[in-house]
């Protein structure tokens, strides 16, 4: 069975620049989860797809990101115009079924952005 | 609330003795348990899960932990380390069916030969 992917791997931007990350959740999987991962720091919740409606998106810095999964498979995630802080790894999830903590969350390996 | 707390941010064991990673929680519902482990460049891995059965679980690669309500505590432990062990674990937390992952700072597992 094929994994979470993401892409790019790797992305560098100075500030001020906008940059947009790709998720593909394993096939079938009906939630969609983006986190930011900040160097020293364990994941963080910015967003979760139910199909292709948003359940959660109370940590999302609505002001300079955004996400869409459009058709309830894809998605992507924006920042628009980046910040330094915002350097971190961004790491896409996906689970089978309603967003519970019965379905097991599958991780992709992760976008690492840096802000110069 | 919703918090947990890694008790050590950088544990190092040698090859073949036992592993203790230890976590505690903070949770004003019943809480669900997790423990992920994240090797380099690659995805988080679940280990195992806690979620209001048998207290005592036992996860992949020979890795097991233990809820304890009265210590609210989940700590990770294996009986002999392999050098294959050698990674980041988070220990996370949720209520109970919701599946907002709180996740730890992460301990840093050495594994020395």
């Amino acid at each position: 069975e094929a994994g979470v992917a993401q892409s790019p791997r790797y992305k560098i931007i100075e500030k001020r620049q906008s940059v947009a990350f790709w998720c593909n959740p394993i096939s079938g999987h009906a939630t969609l989860y983006w986190y930011q991962q900040i160097l020293g720091q364990g994941p963080k919740l910015l967003i979760q797809f139910q199909n292709n409606g948003v359940v959660d998106d109370s940590q999302l810095p609505k002001d300079r990101f955004s996400a869409e999964r459009l058709k309830g498979v894809d998605s992507t995630l924006k920042i628009q115009p980046a910040k330094l802080e915002d350097s971190a790894v961004y790491l896409c999830a996906s689970s089978p079924g309603l967003a519970s903590s019965y379905n097991e969350q599958f991780f992709g390996p992760g976008t690492r952005l840096t802000v110069l | 609330a919703q918090s947990v707390t890694q008790l050590d941010s950088h544990v190092s064991v040698s090859e073949g003795t036992p592993v203790l990673l230890r976590c505690n929680y903070s949770s004003s519902y019943s809480p669900s348990l997790f423990w992920y482990v994240q090797h380099p460049n690659k995805g988080l891995q679940l280990l195992l899960k806690y979620t209001s059965a048998a207290t005592l679980v036992k996860g992949i690669n020979g890795f097991e932990a233990e809820f304890k309500k009265s210590e609210t505590s989940f700590h990770l432990t294996k009986p002999s380390a392999h050098m294959s062990d050698a990674a980041e674990y988070f220990c996370v937390v949720t209520p109970t069916g919701a599946n907002n992952l709180f996740f730890g700072t992460g301990t840093r597992l050495t594994v020395i030969p």
